[in-house]
Parts: C-alpha cells; structure tokens; sequence
C-alpha cells in the first residue's frame, strides 16, 4: 500500500464547476501537506501550502486537512479552463523528502 | 530570479548505457532533490544534496547517484540503464531543509531507454 493515495482521475468539468480533489495518507508524522499542480511538459509548481488541521483559503483555491481521517483535500471554486492541469497532493516530514500521491489529470470544458 | 534549471531536457540511451543529468537551482537555494516521475509510479523520491552530502534517500537501485557542488549545482548519474529508467527526472530547489522550506521545481529531463 502507498503511503499516499489519490484517485488519478481523469475529471472532466464544465467551466465554472467547483472542482474537488483528494488524497488519503497512511502516516501519521506527516505534518506538512501541499499541492502543486503540473502542466503539460512542465514541472510541478506550488499552489497551496498547509501545516495544521482546518481550511486555508488562497482565491479561488481552498486546501483541508483533516488529521484524524488522514484525509486532504483541494476545492477549485469557479473553475477555468486555465485549470487543466495534473494536481498533485504532496506530504513532508523530514524536510527535503516530499511523498506524491499519483496525481489527478483534470480537464476543464469551456 | 531566475528558476531552476535542468540539462539537457531530453536524451535517448540504449540499454546498459550510463546517463548524466545536471540541476542548477535557484540562486541562494542550497538543497536539492531529485525526483523520478512515472505514468505508472508518479512522482518518487530518488535522493536530496545540502552542502554536498546525500542527505536523504529513496529506495532506488545503486545505479543511480548523484553529487552536489560547493556552488550547490547538483547532477544525478545512472549507470548500467534498463528500460525501465525512462521517466522524467525532475530537479527541485529549496533554500534550506525545513519542511516550510518551499521546493521549486525544474521542467525535467525526460529520458528514453531504447
């Protein structure tokens, strides 16, 4: 079993479509959770960035944490076809060493 | 600022070759690691630099290995090649080792193993 898992997808949404994405994990030292989303032919750059339980809030983007389930999740509100991207959940403990789910490949339909 | 940087960006080997990759980081980042990304694995943690030495390791083979110098460029070297190293070798940079320490990615090199 991955340490973290995320349904790869791939989600197809009509434009302005609120858009949810998430990964379980399995080890509880992780302390640190991020997304990053990847275009194509390109690296994976960072979107949200969060440390404790609860929602950070960052435009249209809005990443939860939820300790107890091991559960995270990112919601796009208003999404664009600019969105298209592959998101991707990372988790850190040690720094330097970040754990990918597999990544979820998202279509946004104007 | 300039961002992180990778050469070359694609390279075709055949099978039992050797292959080196390079990473300049951003300027005044002083750890860097590597990642191998897959269709079918993702993205897995190969090893990370900070002032030269291996601070950290994936669970990858021996053939690959990597090294970092005084000005915190890094290359990543894999030897005896199997078809199954084509993946995408991406390069991230963070100024320290501090989970909160953000890592910056590079576009990769993608290698194909013929």
């Amino acid at each position: 079993q991955k340490e973290v898992e995320q349904d790869p997808g791939p989600l197809s949404v009509p434009e302005g479509a609120i858009v949810s994405l998430n990964c379980t994990y399995s080890n509880s030292a992780f302390q640190y959770f991020m997304w990053y989303r990847q275009y194509s032919r390109k690296g994976p750059e960072l979107l949200m960035y969060t440390y404790s339980s609860g929602n950070k809030e960052d435009g249209r983007f809005t990443a939860q944490v939820d300790k107890s389930s091991k559960y995270i999740s990112l919601f796009i509100r208003d999404s664009q076809p600019s969105d298209s991207a592959t998101y991707l959940c990372a988790m850190d403990n040690q720094g330097g060493k970040l754990i990918f789910g597999q990544g979820t490949e998202l279509s946004v339909k104007p | 600022k300039a961002g992180v940087t990778q050469t070359p960006r694609y390279l075709i080997k055949t099978r039992g070759q050797q292959v080196t990759l390079s990473c300049s980081p951003i300027s005044g980042h002083r750890s860097v690691s590597w990642y191998q990304q897959t269709p079918g694995q993702g993205l897995q943690f190969l090893f990370e630099y900070f002032s030269e030495t291996q601070r950290n390791k994936g669970n990858f083979p021996g053939r690959f290995s990597g090294r970092q110098f005084s000005n915190s460029r890094s290359e990543m070297n894999v030897s005896t090649l199997e078809l199954g190293d084509s993946a995408l070798y991406l390069c991230a940079s963070s100024l320290n080792r501090a989970s909160t320490d953000t890592q910056y990615f590079g576009p990769g090199t993608r290698l194909t193993v013929l």
